[in-house]
C-alpha cells in the first residue's frame, strides 16, 4: 500500500531559523516523490521533484531509501514561507497515475 | 504561464441535487485528474483520464461521479445526486504526458468548494 506521513500538523519557526517538514512513505518499490506548497487560499504548486536535486525558494529535499523519508529543509526560513506543504507519492507500479498525499504541514514563519 | 482553470470557484447545492464541476486543463497535456480535499484532511485522488476514457480511479468514485471530456477543451466532473459528505474542495490537476507525471508531477487548478447543504 501506499502511504505519505508528514507528522506534523503545525510548524512554527521564528524569521531566520532552520525549517524541516518531515515526510515518510510507505511503498514497496521506486517511489516519485514530490512536495507541493498551498499559499493561503491558493492552488496547489509544485515546489520540488526527487528526480531533479534541485532547490526552489532555498529548499531542498532529498530521498533517504533507507529512511523511506523525504523530508523538506531550508535554512533560513522567511515569513512568505508560510503556507501549507504536502508531501505526495507517485507509485511507479502497475501503471498507477495517482499521487498519494499526505495531510499536510501548516509552516507558520514568525517576524 | 499556462494554467488550469476551474469553475465555479464555490458552489452552494441541495442535497439530492445533480452538479458538474468544470475545469479547463493546459491545452497541450493530455492526462487529467480530479482530486478533493475535504475540510481539515489530505488530498485525495478521484480519478484519472485519459485517451477519452477513465484510466483509474479510487474507491471514493463510486457510480454517482462521472467524468467527461466533452470537448477538446473542457474536463468536467458531475455528481448525480450530493450528499452532505461530498462537501469538499475539488481539485483539477493535467499532466503533459507520461514521462512528465512523473518528472513534474501535475500542474493543478485553484479548485472549486462545493457546499452541499
Amino acid at each position: 500500500a501506499q502511504r505519505v506521513t508528514q507528522p506534523e500538523k503545525l510548524l512554527s519557526v521564528f524569521k531566520g531559523a532552520p525549517v524541516e517538514l518531515k515526510c515518510n512513505y510507505s511503498y514497496s518499490g521506486s517511489p516519485e516523490l514530490f512536495w507541493y506548497v498551498q499559499y493561503s487560499r491558493q492552488r496547489l504548486q509544485l515546489l520540488l521533484r526527487h528526480i531533479s536535486r534541485e532547490s526552489i525558494k532555498g529548499f531542498t529535499a532529498d530521498l533517504n531509501k533507507g529512511e523511506t523519508s523525504f523530508h523538506l529543509k531550508k535554512p533560513f526560513a522567511q515569513e512568505e514561507d508560510s503556507a501549507m506543504y504536502y508531501c505526495a507519492l507517485m507509485g511507479a507500479q502497475g501503471g498507477s497515475e495517482k499521487l498519494v498525499f499526505g495531510k499536510g504541514t501548516k509552516l507558520t514563519v514568525n517576524p | 504561464e499556462p494554467e488550469v482553470t476551474q469553475t465555479p470557484s464555490h458552489q452552494v447545492t441541495q442535497m439530492g441535487q445533480e452538479v458538474i464541476l468544470r475545469c479547463v486543463p493546459i491545452s497541450n497535456h493530455l492526462y487529467f485528474y480530479w482530486y478533493r480535499q475535504i475540510l481539515g484532511q489530505k488530498v485525495e485522488f478521484l480519478v484519472s483520464f485519459y485517451n477519452n476514457e477513465i484510466s483509474e480511479k479510487s474507491e471514493i468514485f463510486d457510480d454517482q461521479f462521472s467524468v467527461e471530456r466533452p470537448d477538446g477543451s473542457n474536463f468536467t466532473l458531475k455528481i448525480r445526486s450530493t450528499k452532505l459528505e461530498d462537501s469538499a474542495m475539488y481539485f483539477c490537476a493535467s499532466s503533459e504526458s507520461g514521462t512528465a507525471k512523473a518528472n513534474y508531477g501535475y500542474t493543478f487548478g485553484s479548485g472549486t468548494r462545493l457546499t452541499v447543504v
